[in-house]
């Protein structure tokens, strides 16, 4: 079945305390991407990744880290998490090429709370 | 820049009403994406349109219709005689391969429909 998947689904953590949430696809994609969603400001993009060593930042990556040393991982990375990244996090993947995508699939969610 | 409005925040109807949801792009690229995606109550992200920069037909699937116009850079999406499994958050985004491959989501419209 192709999916992405995200772990863990939740996780509660304290300031400070650096977390890795995982993320990987099984449909070879080559672009890889990490959403945060919060109330009234929708989904904004963190980091993507257009293949393997290519990572680029989004629109939010300030406290965030990402890494894409295998096509079909792309762990979010949080160095030193504060409340101000408590939020809905999604990643997703699609296949790209020459300017053009197809549907970007999204895994499941994971609601992390920096307390 | 890139930019998607859907300047309905919440929307709420009685089933069995036709809604439109608004959605409005701003994009230099002449070759982009437009996307529709819902978020029930459970959280997660579900693919319900994919249009490219060069087709402006409208497309209808089932009680879902979607009507692209360039003129007006509008992809609004109707559904018709609503239903309360239609409640849910409405996200337009908009993929310009030109824009460092950033997908750019609208807030998003909270549609409710009571029974």
């Amino acid at each position: 079945e192709a999916q992405v998947t995200q772990n863990p689904r939740y996780l509660i953590t304290v300031t400070g305390k650096k977390l890795t949430v995982t993320c990987s696809q099984n449909m070879n994609h080559e672009y890889m991407s990490w959403y945060r969603q919060d109330p009234g400001l929708g989904l904004r993009q963190i980091y993507y990744s257009m293949n393997v060593e290519v990572t680029d930042k989004g629109d939010v990556p300030e406290g965030y880290k990402v890494s894409r040393k295998e096509k079909r991982n792309f762990p979010l990375i949080l160095e030193s998490p504060s409340p101000n990244q408590t939020s809905l996090y999604f990643c997703a993947s699609s296949h790209i090429a020459g300017g053009s995508t197809d549907t970007q699939y999204f895994g499941p969610g994971t609601r992390l709370t920096v307390l | 820049a890139q930019k998607v409005t859907q300047a309905q925040t919440e929307i709420s109807v009685v089933e069995k009403e036709d809604v439109t949801l608004d959605c409005v792009y701003e994009t230099r690229d002449t070759t982009y994406y437009l996307f529709w995606y819902k978020q029930p109550p459970s959280g997660e992200l579900v693919f319900l349109i994919r249009r490219n920069s060069f087709d402006e037909q409208n497309e209808i699937s089932g009680r879902y219709s979607w009507n692209f116009q360039k003129s007006t850079s509008s992809f609004n999406f109707t559904i018709t005689a609503s239903q309360v499994v239609d409640s849910a958050v409405y996200f337009c985004a908009l993929f310009s391969g030109g824009s460092n491959y950033k997908l750019t989501f609208g807030k998003g419209t909270l549609l409710t429909v009571n029974p």
